[in-house]
């Protein structure tokens, strides 16, 4: 099962900032923190993803806590075709490795024109 | 960018045949998997393929399945014996050291 929480659905208008919360609270020390997304039935597509500090790229920011409990991915200028479901997964490995990406339900996030 | 690559972009089967379908990961790329997507649920993660062996599997991916690269380029996943419950989207996915998994776009499967 998936080690991570997230509401099943958000709103957002275009233009704003969308900020999307995880919580992984049993989180280990060697697990880094995943985001992906899935437009429509479309294989996921990888966003970003950090271990402790705070990451940026041209697609997103990526928030982790201090505890590493919880974290937020943010889309700053939000537009329609950011509308899709976004996951938040942990996994030991920062690249590589055996094993699978385990994906829960995520969020469906709606942008709203 | 390159991208994974998975053919065909729809199968339809009959029940009880076999079906095989393909990708092509990121040329660089050493890690290979495989995930499905029954419709309106989870995606779930099938095999992981490295150095011509399959590295780590789930329950789903039981004597029915099989992986291959069968050369330099191509991955594929057999199914032996389609069931109805074998409907779903697949998706090939690989990755490389350091880097995150990229997948493809998918194989509609459906039996029936």
């Amino acid at each position: 099962d998936a080690k991570t929480t997230q509401p099943p659905s958000m709103d957002c208008a275009e233009g704003r900032a969308a900020n999307l919360p995880c919580n992984h609270s049993t989180i280990s020390g060697n697990e880094y923190v995943y985001w992906y997304r899935q437009i429509h039935s479309q294989g996921p597509q990888y966003i970003i993803h950090g271990l402790k500090n705070n990451e940026t790229n041209e697609m997103a920011s990526l928030i982790i806590t201090e505890d590493r409990k919880s974290s937020t991915l943010i889309l700053p200028h939000a537009t329609l075709r950011d509308t899709a479901v976004y996951y938040c997964i942990v996994r030991v490995a920062s690249g590589g490795g055996a094993d699978g990406l385990t994906f829960g339900k995520g969020t469906h996030l709606i942008i709203q024109p | 960018e390159p991208e994974v690559t998975q053919t065909p972009s729809h199968q339809v089967t009959q029940m009880g045949q076999e079906v095989i379908l393909r990708c092509v990961p990121i040329s660089n790329h050493l890690y290979f998997y495989w995930y499905r997507q029954i419709l309106g649920q989870k995606v779930e993660f099938l095999v992981s393929f490295y150095n011509n062996e399959i590295s780590e599997k789930s329950e789903i991916f039981d004597d029915q399945f099989s992986v291959e690269r069968p050369d330099g380029s191509n991955f594929t996943l057999k199914i032996r014996s389609t069931k109805l419950e074998d409907s779903a989207m697949y998706f090939c996915a690989s990755t490389g050291p350091n880097q995150p998994q990229h997948f493809g776009d998918g194989t509609r499967l459906s039996i029936l």
